[in-house]
Protein backbone atom coordinates (compact mmCIF):
# COMPACT_ATOMS: atom_id res chain seq x y z
CA UNK A 1 0.00 0.00 0.00
CA UNK A 2 1.59 3.32 -1.06
CA UNK A 3 2.25 5.53 1.79
CA UNK A 4 3.22 9.42 2.20
CA UNK A 5 3.25 10.52 5.88
CA UNK A 6 4.01 14.16 6.19
CA UNK A 7 6.15 15.48 9.88
CA UNK A 8 7.86 18.45 10.54
CA UNK A 9 5.13 21.30 10.91
CA UNK A 10 4.78 23.65 14.05
CA UNK A 11 4.15 27.26 14.92
CA UNK A 12 7.24 29.13 14.11
CA UNK A 13 8.04 33.14 14.14
CA UNK A 14 7.91 34.97 10.93
CA UNK A 15 11.63 34.99 9.37
CA UNK A 16 11.92 31.36 10.99
CA UNK A 17 12.93 28.28 9.88
CA UNK A 18 11.49 24.78 9.39
CA UNK A 19 12.17 21.55 7.81
CA UNK A 20 9.17 19.43 6.55
CA UNK A 21 9.62 15.59 5.93
CA UNK A 22 7.93 13.34 4.03
CA UNK A 23 8.34 9.68 4.69
CA UNK A 24 7.59 7.53 1.66
CA UNK A 25 6.60 3.29 1.43
CA UNK A 26 4.81 0.77 -0.53
CA UNK A 27 6.70 1.92 -3.67
CA UNK A 28 9.63 2.55 -5.43
CA UNK A 29 10.43 6.05 -4.33
CA UNK A 30 13.30 6.53 -6.48
CA UNK A 31 11.47 5.93 -9.39
CA UNK A 32 8.72 9.14 -8.79
CA UNK A 33 8.83 12.43 -9.08
CA UNK A 34 8.25 14.49 -5.72
CA UNK A 35 5.49 17.84 -5.63
CA UNK A 36 4.87 19.86 -2.25
CA UNK A 37 1.80 21.38 -2.58
CA UNK A 38 0.16 23.46 0.06
CA UNK A 39 -2.94 24.97 1.31
CA UNK A 40 -3.91 27.75 3.56
CA UNK A 41 -7.10 27.75 5.81
CA UNK A 42 -9.89 27.31 4.04
CA UNK A 43 -8.06 28.42 0.69
CA UNK A 44 -7.50 26.09 -2.24
CA UNK A 45 -4.35 23.90 -3.17
CA UNK A 46 -1.62 25.70 -4.66
CA UNK A 47 1.66 24.32 -6.23
CA UNK A 48 4.73 24.57 -4.11
CA UNK A 49 7.78 22.84 -5.92
CA UNK A 50 8.82 19.96 -7.75
CA UNK A 51 11.88 17.59 -7.72
CA UNK A 52 12.75 14.83 -10.12
CA UNK A 53 13.09 10.88 -9.78
CA UNK A 54 16.97 11.24 -9.41
CA UNK A 55 16.87 14.62 -7.83
CA UNK A 56 18.85 16.54 -10.67
CA UNK A 57 15.52 19.06 -11.54
CA UNK A 58 13.74 20.99 -9.23
CA UNK A 59 11.19 23.93 -9.78
CA UNK A 60 9.69 26.30 -7.10
CA UNK A 61 6.60 28.52 -7.12
CA UNK A 62 7.49 32.14 -7.83
CA UNK A 63 5.86 32.32 -4.60
CA UNK A 64 8.26 30.77 -2.43
CA UNK A 65 11.55 31.08 -4.37
CA UNK A 66 14.49 31.63 -2.94
CA UNK A 67 13.87 31.03 0.66
CA UNK A 68 11.77 27.89 0.22
CA UNK A 69 14.63 24.13 -0.98
CA UNK A 70 13.17 20.91 -1.80
CA UNK A 71 15.27 17.73 -1.79
CA UNK A 72 15.09 13.98 -1.32
CA UNK A 73 17.17 11.36 -0.20
CA UNK A 74 15.86 7.75 -1.92
CA UNK A 75 18.41 5.66 0.20
CA UNK A 76 15.73 6.40 2.96
CA UNK A 77 12.58 7.21 0.64
CA UNK A 78 12.29 10.36 2.05
CA UNK A 79 11.41 13.76 0.40
CA UNK A 80 12.58 17.16 2.20
CA UNK A 81 11.14 20.86 2.29
CA UNK A 82 13.38 23.44 3.93
CA UNK A 83 11.54 26.79 4.71
CA UNK A 84 13.21 29.78 5.44
CA UNK A 85 12.74 33.45 5.59
CA UNK A 86 9.09 32.63 6.73
CA UNK A 87 6.41 35.00 6.44
CA UNK A 88 2.72 34.54 7.62
CA UNK A 89 1.43 34.19 4.39
CA UNK A 90 3.13 30.95 4.27
CA UNK A 91 1.13 29.50 6.71
CA UNK A 92 -1.12 26.43 5.53
CA UNK A 93 -0.96 22.83 5.39
CA UNK A 94 1.85 21.18 3.43
CA UNK A 95 0.66 17.81 1.36
CA UNK A 96 3.14 15.82 -0.48
CA UNK A 97 2.36 14.26 -3.65
CA UNK A 98 3.38 11.66 -5.69
CA UNK A 99 3.20 12.36 -9.74
CA UNK A 100 1.79 9.62 -11.68
CA UNK A 101 4.30 8.35 -14.29
CA UNK A 102 1.36 8.73 -16.67
CA UNK A 103 0.85 12.04 -16.41
CA UNK A 104 1.28 15.30 -14.67
CA UNK A 105 -0.89 14.78 -11.75
CA UNK A 106 -0.80 13.45 -8.64
CA UNK A 107 -1.83 10.25 -7.66
CA UNK A 108 -1.38 9.82 -3.99
CA UNK A 109 -1.36 12.54 -1.20
CA UNK A 110 -0.32 12.48 2.17
CA UNK A 111 -2.85 13.56 5.04
CA UNK A 112 -0.61 16.71 5.37
CA UNK A 113 0.97 18.92 8.06
CA UNK A 114 0.33 21.87 9.32
CA UNK A 115 2.63 24.91 9.82
CA UNK A 116 1.68 28.53 11.26
CA UNK A 117 3.69 31.25 10.89
CA UNK A 118 2.74 33.53 13.51
CA UNK A 119 4.28 35.56 16.58
CA UNK B 1 0.48 33.68 -16.56
CA UNK B 2 -1.10 30.31 -16.80
CA UNK B 3 -4.80 30.27 -14.84
CA UNK B 4 -7.74 27.80 -14.44
CA UNK B 5 -11.19 29.54 -13.21
CA UNK B 6 -13.50 27.74 -11.50
CA UNK B 7 -17.01 28.38 -10.51
CA UNK B 8 -16.78 28.93 -6.65
CA UNK B 9 -20.33 27.03 -5.78
CA UNK B 10 -22.84 24.45 -7.06
CA UNK B 11 -25.66 23.20 -5.71
CA UNK B 12 -27.62 20.42 -6.67
CA UNK B 13 -30.37 17.94 -5.22
CA UNK B 14 -29.91 14.39 -4.67
CA UNK B 15 -30.47 12.63 -7.94
CA UNK B 16 -30.00 15.24 -10.30
CA UNK B 17 -26.26 16.09 -12.45
CA UNK B 18 -23.62 18.47 -11.34
CA UNK B 19 -21.51 19.97 -13.42
CA UNK B 20 -18.49 21.71 -12.41
CA UNK B 21 -16.53 23.79 -15.34
CA UNK B 22 -12.65 24.66 -15.30
CA UNK B 23 -11.96 27.35 -18.03
CA UNK B 24 -7.93 28.14 -19.11
CA UNK B 25 -6.28 29.54 -22.39
CA UNK B 26 -4.16 26.43 -22.16
CA UNK B 27 -6.55 23.96 -21.94
CA UNK B 28 -7.23 23.25 -25.45
CA UNK B 29 -3.22 22.00 -25.55
CA UNK B 30 -2.92 20.32 -22.09
CA UNK B 31 -4.65 17.29 -19.97
CA UNK B 32 -6.94 18.64 -16.97
CA UNK B 33 -7.26 16.46 -13.91
CA UNK B 34 -10.24 16.41 -11.52
CA UNK B 35 -9.32 16.20 -7.47
CA UNK B 36 -12.11 15.88 -4.67
CA UNK B 37 -11.32 16.85 -1.36
CA UNK B 38 -13.69 16.56 1.72
CA UNK B 39 -12.82 18.47 5.09
CA UNK B 40 -10.28 17.27 7.26
CA UNK B 41 -8.84 15.05 4.42
CA UNK B 42 -6.16 15.26 1.53
CA UNK B 43 -7.65 15.53 -2.23
CA UNK B 44 -8.26 12.56 -3.99
CA UNK B 45 -7.98 11.73 -8.24
CA UNK B 46 -11.22 11.67 -9.65
CA UNK B 47 -10.70 12.28 -13.40
CA UNK B 48 -7.62 12.60 -15.36
CA UNK B 49 -6.59 13.18 -18.52
CA UNK B 50 -9.82 15.00 -19.18
CA UNK B 51 -11.58 12.13 -19.42
CA UNK B 52 -10.69 9.04 -17.70
CA UNK B 53 -11.74 7.61 -14.29
CA UNK B 54 -9.03 6.28 -12.07
CA UNK B 55 -9.96 2.64 -10.49
CA UNK B 56 -12.46 2.91 -7.56
CA UNK B 57 -14.30 6.21 -8.50
CA UNK B 58 -17.61 5.70 -9.20
CA UNK B 59 -19.13 5.68 -12.59
CA UNK B 60 -21.41 8.51 -12.19
CA UNK B 61 -18.59 10.65 -12.75
CA UNK B 62 -17.30 11.76 -15.66
CA UNK B 63 -15.20 14.50 -17.63
CA UNK B 64 -15.10 15.93 -20.68
CA UNK B 65 -13.26 18.91 -22.61
CA UNK B 66 -14.47 21.44 -25.23
CA UNK B 67 -11.97 23.79 -26.50
CA UNK B 68 -10.59 26.20 -23.57
CA UNK B 69 -13.36 24.37 -20.96
CA UNK B 70 -13.00 21.31 -19.14
CA UNK B 71 -16.07 19.62 -17.15
CA UNK B 72 -16.67 17.19 -14.38
CA UNK B 73 -19.90 15.65 -14.68
CA UNK B 74 -21.41 13.89 -11.46
CA UNK B 75 -24.86 12.09 -12.65
CA UNK B 76 -27.05 11.06 -9.75
CA UNK B 77 -25.23 13.13 -7.43
CA UNK B 78 -25.25 11.39 -3.41
CA UNK B 79 -25.24 12.98 -0.30
CA UNK B 80 -21.15 11.77 0.13
CA UNK B 81 -20.53 13.98 -2.96
CA UNK B 82 -20.96 17.16 -1.21
CA UNK B 83 -16.82 18.34 -1.36
CA UNK B 84 -14.73 20.56 -2.63
CA UNK B 85 -13.56 20.15 -6.27
CA UNK B 86 -10.30 21.03 -7.91
CA UNK B 87 -9.42 21.14 -11.38
CA UNK B 88 -5.74 20.94 -12.06
CA UNK B 89 -3.13 21.38 -15.37
CA UNK B 90 0.44 21.46 -15.66
CA UNK B 91 2.36 24.27 -17.57
CA UNK B 92 5.05 22.43 -19.79
CA UNK B 93 6.52 24.89 -21.30
CA UNK B 94 10.21 25.87 -22.12
CA UNK B 95 12.84 24.37 -19.59
CA UNK B 96 10.59 25.13 -16.93
CA UNK B 97 7.75 22.95 -15.54
CA UNK B 98 5.20 24.22 -12.70
CA UNK B 99 1.46 22.91 -11.98
CA UNK B 100 -1.64 24.98 -11.76
CA UNK B 101 -4.36 24.21 -9.46
CA UNK B 102 -8.45 25.94 -10.38
CA UNK B 103 -9.56 28.06 -7.13
CA UNK B 104 -11.83 24.98 -6.33
CA UNK B 105 -16.04 24.53 -6.49
CA UNK B 106 -18.13 23.96 -3.45
CA UNK B 107 -20.38 21.45 -4.68
CA UNK B 108 -23.27 21.44 -2.11
CA UNK B 109 -25.98 18.46 -2.21
CA UNK B 110 -29.31 20.49 -0.75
Amino acid sequence: EVQLVESGGGLVQPGGSLRLSCAASGFTFSSYEMNWVRQAPGKGLEWVSYISSSGSTIYYADSVKGRFTISRDNAKNSLYLQMNSLRAEDTAVYYCARVSFSGSYYDYWGQGTLVTVSS
Amino acid sequence: SYELTQPPSVSVSPGQTARITCSGDALPKQYAYWYQQKPGQAPVLVIYKDSERPSGIPERFSGSSSGTTVTLTISGVQAEDEADYYCQSADSSGTYRKWVFGGGTKLTVL
